[in-house]
């Protein structure tokens, strides 16, 4: 059965790049079947989609967050990653990793599989 | 501001049936398929429903999900205590499809399920 764990610093200073990094585990991040995105929550709020990324490097961001981020993919270490630039308090919430099955540009999106979450917190 | 528009709070007794509405516009729920998380306390979402009305083999039929036009509804029939939860929905946006890759999928708020 296919798991993801987050991993990366807790406290990132403001204006400062976020790294973040998604193992993948039970299952190659390489197969062509699935897509892998990234989504953040802040505290007592709702979920905010970050982007998706193929192992190919295709890539879709969220409009809100395209001037600071970049996701990347590594199959040989069954991993991928999301980088934030800039990043101020407003960034700090929990990250969560995600595996999408659905196809690029389909209509029929979703995520089956979520990381644990990890809490990343702005601050100086 | 969400998206999607979903009642922030909802409530049932056990065995009751209970739905949650999700509303949204034509270009996302009106012309893509939609998904629901739930979300306890402290925990990561899990897949309760996709493509609409499509349920994962760990969800129980209790769970059921339906869609018209731009609004999508969750019903949970036979309530349970352990049902308490927050509920999101979420779905494709088309406004935003390009290719200069920019995508989005946008969320409802979130609905919190009491078991009254």
């Amino acid at each position: 059965q296919v798991q993801l764990q987050e991993s990366g610093p807790g406290l990132v200073e403001p204006s400062q790049t976020l790294s973040l990094t998604c193992t993948v585990s039970g299952g190659s991040i390489g197969s062509r079947n699935f897509y892998w995105n990234w989504f953040r929550q802040p505290a007592g709020r709702g979920l905010e989609w970050i982007g998706r990324i193929y192992t190919t490097g295709i890539t879709r961001y969220s409009p809100s967050l395209k001037s600071r981020v970049t996701l990347s993919a590594d199959t040989s270490s069954n991993q991928f990653s999301l980088t934030l630039r800039s990043v101020t308090a407003a960034d700090t919430a929990v990250y969560y990793c995600a595996r999408d099955p659905t196809a690029m540009d389909s209509a029929d999106w979703y995520v089956d599989v979520w990381g644990r979450g990890t809490l990343v917190s702005v601050s100086s | 501001q969400p998206v999607l528009t979903q009642p922030p709070s909802a409530s049932g007794t056990p065995g009751q049936r209970v739905s949650i509405s999700c509303s949204g516009s034509s270009s996302n729920i009106g012309s893509n398929y939609v998904s629901w998380y739930q979300q306890f306390p402290g925990t990561a979402p899990t897949l309760l429903i996709y493509s609409n009305n499509q349920r994962p083999s760990w969800v129980p039929d209790r769970f059921s999900g339906s869609k018209s036009g731009t609004s999508a509804t969750l019903a949970i029939s036979g309530l349970r205590s352990d049902d308490e939860a927050d509920y999101y929905c979420a779905a494709w946006d088309d406004s935003l499809r390009s290719d200069d890759g920019l995508g989005n999928v946008v969320f409802g708020g979130g609905t919190q399920l009491t078991v009254l």
